[in-house]
């Protein structure tokens, strides 16, 4: 069965460091990803997307994330982190039976 | 502003009770689904549709009615609510269920005691 897994919980970094938010998945062909955003109360936003072609992608807010094939990752990452990146952050998949597969989120805090 | 809009925003049931959450597009977009989203749980699809009169299930259908009569409203219906149902639930719509951004609205805590 397709699944996503978000190893990391909760994840606290300092304003203007980097960061790296680690997502895998199962799925037995090429998969559509997502990364989503959620602030608090709010809906879900985009971040990024991943279809096919290069496998680096960017996306809003400074964010980009990385296509891995062979360790079936699609890590988010940013250089500088800015205290309203504070948020929760989800990464998703699409199979080909349509139905979006989220993985259990990751909760960024931001140390001033 | 286009985009997706869910009612209420906020809603306590008592056990058993029966309610309605909206949802509503005005991007025509053929593809709509309603999602809940739990602590550590990520968000987990109920029911979904590819056009006005067809409808499936998602993950997790149990307890929800679902009904598209329209391509913009997709409503999802608690028939006698419990106390498990207390959640986060989200409406999201996109054009395609193919590869596509899925629009989310802004999400509707229920609460059932």
């Amino acid at each position: 069965a397709q699944s996503v897994t978000q190893p990391d919980i909760h994840i606290t970094v300092s304003e203007g460091a980097s960061l790296e938010l680690r997502c895998n998945y199962s799925y037995g062909a090429t998969p559509y990803l997502f990364w989503y955003v959620q602030s608090p109360g709010q809906g879900l936003q985009l971040l990024l997307k991943y279809f096919s072609g290069d496998t680096l992608v960017q996306g809003i807010k400074g964010f980009e994330a990385e296509f891995k094939r062979s360790q079936s990752s699609f890590n988010l990452r940013k250089p500088s982190v800015h205290w309203s990146d504070a948020a929760e952050y989800f990464c998703a998949v699409l199979p080909n039976t349509g139905k979006l597969i989220f993985g259990q989120g990751t909760t960024l805090q931001v140390k001033p | 502003n286009a985009g997706v809009t869910q009612t209420p925003k906020f809603q306590v049931l008592k056990t058993g009770q029966s309610m309605t959450l909206q949802c509503a597009q005005d991007m025509n977009h053929e593809y709509m689904s309603w999602y809940r989203q739990d602590p550590g749980m990520g968000l987990r699809l109920i029911h979904y549709s590819v056009g006005a009169g067809i409808t499936d299930q998602g993950e997790v259908p149990n307890g929800y009615n679902v009904s598209r009569s329209t391509t913009e409203d997709f409503p999802l219906r608690l028939l006698s609510a419990a106390p498990s149902q207390t959640s986060v639930y989200f409406c999201a719509s996109s054009y395609s269920d193919r590869p596509a951004e899925r629009i989310f609205g802004s999400g509707t805590r229920l609460t059932v005691v």
